[in-house]
């Protein structure tokens, strides 16, 4: 395993498009986040499921934003009615569970809405 | 609240200059972690260092070393003898509630080019 991979890298978009990203985490982590990180801010917590389980939401998750974990293993994160102000670079990361483990994180998806 | 305040936005130095990157940071838990992560151009979060908050022994790695200081609630980072390589964008960042792999609260981060 190489690694938290997320596919795609670069995505453009209509404004008003649905778009899906996919991130699959390293194979024995249980907990996945996602991230979303704008032009010169650091990334900022969207959610979090540990297994298949969604334990926590950001305020920033807006109704149009929907992410699953059906499985337990790959993650989806679907953006509906995309806006201009959802460009932004979406990261995900994955982590064990523990004191003293950290969040290993991908390589991220670029959105940009035009 | 929490938050990490990284006030450097850009640092540039030339090669094999030393400079260190300041962060501080804001929580009412006792128990909390401390991360610095590094972002090269690819985008990928690279993660260099974890601390928890009952030990303030300063660390070194190589080139990097990291002084923690609960008295000033800050982080700092230190890259000696700077190399081209170095240069990032580097996140500093705080997990609460006592858990290392919770989320993660990130600072603006501190662009550093280090010139030939």
């Amino acid at each position: 395993d190489t690694g938290v991979s997320q596919d795609p890298r670069h995505k453009i978009t209509k404004r008003g498009q649905n778009v899906t990203f996919r991130c699959d985490p390293i194979s024995e982590h249980n907990r996945l986040y996602w991230y979303r990180q704008t032009l010169g801010q650091g990334p900022e917590f969207l959610t979090y499921f540990q297994n298949e389980a969604q334990l926590e939401k950001s305020r920033l998750l807006s109704d149009r934003f929907s992410a699953e974990r059906p499985k337990g293993s790959f993650s989806t994160l679907e953006i509906q009615r995309t806006e201009q102000g959802d460009s932004a670079m979406y990261l995900c990361a994955s982590s064990g569970t523990g004191r003293n483990t950290e969040a290993f994180f991908g390589q991220g998806t670029r959105l940009t809405v035009v | 609240a929490q938050k990490v305040t990284q006030a450097q936005t850009e640092i540039s130095v030339v090669e094999k200059e030393d400079v260190t990157l300041d962060c501080v940071y804001e929580t009412r838990d006792t128990t909390y972690y401390l991360f610095w992560y590094k972002q090269p151009p690819s985008g990928e979060l690279v993660f260099l260092i974890r601390r928890n908050s009952f030990d303030e022994q300063n660390e070194i790695s190589g080139r990097y070393s990291w002084n923690f200081q609960k008295s000033t609630s800050s982080f700092n980072f230190t890259i000696t003898a700077s190399q081209v390589v170095d240069s990032a964008v580097y996140f500093c960042a705080l997990s609460e509630l006592g858990d290392s792999s919770y989320k993660l609260i990130f600072g603006s981060g501190t662009r550093l080019l280090v010139r030939p």
